[in-house]
């Protein structure tokens, strides 16, 4: 799997919209983006991923750039709730030895009152 | 349909002692995974299974062991409980790849295990 960056921390205030950037310089073509978050101590949750084009679901937007090498999750309208650690996660879809999929340490999401 | 679930919560185990950290999932997902989370870290694979039958180790296997008899049940075994194995350990599951790329894996809600 391609590594990513993420920033350590970052802070956002409520009700705006808070970007979290990713940088996955190395990827390939069959390799897909993934976001989780993990709230608190909680189990990671899925939040949404992509492979070329842009995303929007229910929870957030992912939006890749042309080349690939970084994309940027959008939470809309960050609540309070919103305050996790979100994973940015890149791996192929299928073949023999994907299975090691590796969680960093994330970007520690403060959402501020 | 409860997802991924884990038991025992919470355990502290002696130096030396031995338990089993269980996981059973009621997706019928073929592909299931140990995690273990260390304070301010990321997720590390211990061990995977892609069915019943077939495990495989991950990133960081020494001190544990797991068997996968069934679809349902992935447990993890640890042998001779070391206080390194001081952790929070995730067990998760996902379906089988169906050609989207919606890999999801699905986590439980995490056993904390302390060992003294």
């Amino acid at each position: 799997d391609a590594k990513t960056t993420q920033p350590t921390s970052m802070d956002c205030a409520e009700g705006r919209a808070a970007n979290l950037p990713c940088n996955h310089s190395t990827i390939s073509g069959n390799e897909y983006v993934y976001w989780y978050r993990q709230i608190h101590s909680q189990g990671p949750q899925y939040i949404i991923h992509g492979l070329k084009n842009n995303e929007t679901n229910e929870m957030a937007s992912l939006i890749i750039t042309e080349d690939r090498k970084s994309s940027t999750l959008i939470l809309p309208h960050a609540t309070l709730r919103d305050t996790a650690v979100y994973y940015c996660i890149v791996r192929v879809e299928s073949g023999f030895g994907n299975e090691k999929l590796t969680f960093g340490t994330g970007t520690r999401l403060t959402i501020i009152p | 349909n409860a997802g991924v679930t884990q038991t025992p919560k919470f355990r502290i185990l002696k130096i030396g002692q031995s338990m089993t950290l269980q996981c059973a999932q009621d997706m019928n997902h073929n592909y299931m995974y140990w995690y273990r989370q260390d304070p301010g870290m990321g997720l590390k694979l211990i061990y995977y299974s892609v069915g019943a039958g077939i495990t495989d180790k991950g990133e960081v296997p020494n001190g544990y062991n797991v068997s996968r008899s069934t679809t349902e049940d992935f447990p993890l075994r640890l042998e001779l409980a070391a206080p390194s194995q001081t952790s929070v350990y995730f067990c998760a599951s996902r379906d089988r790849d169906r050609g989207s790329g919606a890999n999801v894996l699905t986590f439980g809600a995490g056993s904390r295990l302390t060992v003294l």
